[in-house]
């Protein structure tokens, strides 16, 4: 089955530490996204990129850093700098810049303490 | 900044009542509209969009949404809900652009009772 993976799906991290979030599809898409969903305010968009080697900011990066070195890889590191990191982060892709539909992943909730 | 309203933050309908959700953007250009659902426990799914022609659109599972241009609106439909409804719902645009990216209402969490 085609699809988008997020591993693990909790994660309890100490603050000060970073960590990273995974996300592989095997949909064969371009462009992948991660979002943050957080109760009462919906998805906002973190980091997004439409090729390999190639990412831009979105509304919300500041304590975030992404990598994508592979076309069905796009983890995202949750930095020490990011205030307030416990939330659900959602990974998604579409199929190129000129496809508007996004498949996302089943999310991962990151608890820091 | 494009945004998305959601008005209606939290719906509690019996079974077999109509439902109506909400959603208005606020954007000049051409849009892309859509309704994703995440059933409890599960990942976002499309419910249904519109990207140009007849501005009734009709989804999944009984679900449809009518674009009307003119109100900036987007609203999603159902004649008559089921508790398997029960869910959230969130409205979401994109202005069509080189970046897809995708702006999202804050969500409606809905409650059906059986």
């Amino acid at each position: 089955d085609g699809g988008i993976t997020q591993s693990p799906k909790y994660l309890f991290r100490k603050e000060g530490q970073n960590v990273t979030l995974s996300c592989e599809q095997n949909l064969n898409h371009d462009a992948m996204y991660w979002y943050r969903q957080d109760p009462g305010q919906g998805l906002r968009l973190i980091y997004y990129s439409q090729i390999v080697n190639d990412f831009q900011k979105g509304d919300i990066a500041e304590g975030y850093s992404v990598s994508r070195e592979k076309k069905e890889s796009f983890p995202l590191t949750v930095t020490s700098a990011q205030k307030n990191p416990t939330a659900f982060y959602i990974c998604a892709s579409s199929r190129q810049v000129s496809s508007y539909e996004q498949y996302f992943g089943p999310g991962t909730r990151l608890t820091v303490t | 900044a494009q945004s998305v309203s959601q008005h209606n933050h939290h719906v509690i309908l019996s079974e077999a009542a109509s439902l109506e959700l909400g959603c208005n953007y606020s954007y000049g250009g051409t849009v892309n509209l859509f309704w994703y659902v995440q059933y409890p426990g599960q990942h976002l799914q499309l419910l249904l969009k519109y990207f140009s022609g007849d501005p009734l659109v009709k989804g999944i599972k009984g679900f449809e949404a009518e674009f009307i241009k003119s109100k900036f609106s987007f609203n999603l439909r159902k004649p008559s809900v089921q508790w398997s409804d029960t869910a959230e719902y969130f409205c979401a645009v994109n202005d069509r652009g080189a970046t897809n990216k995708l702006i999202f209402g804050t969500g409606t969490l809905l409650a059906v009772q059986p």
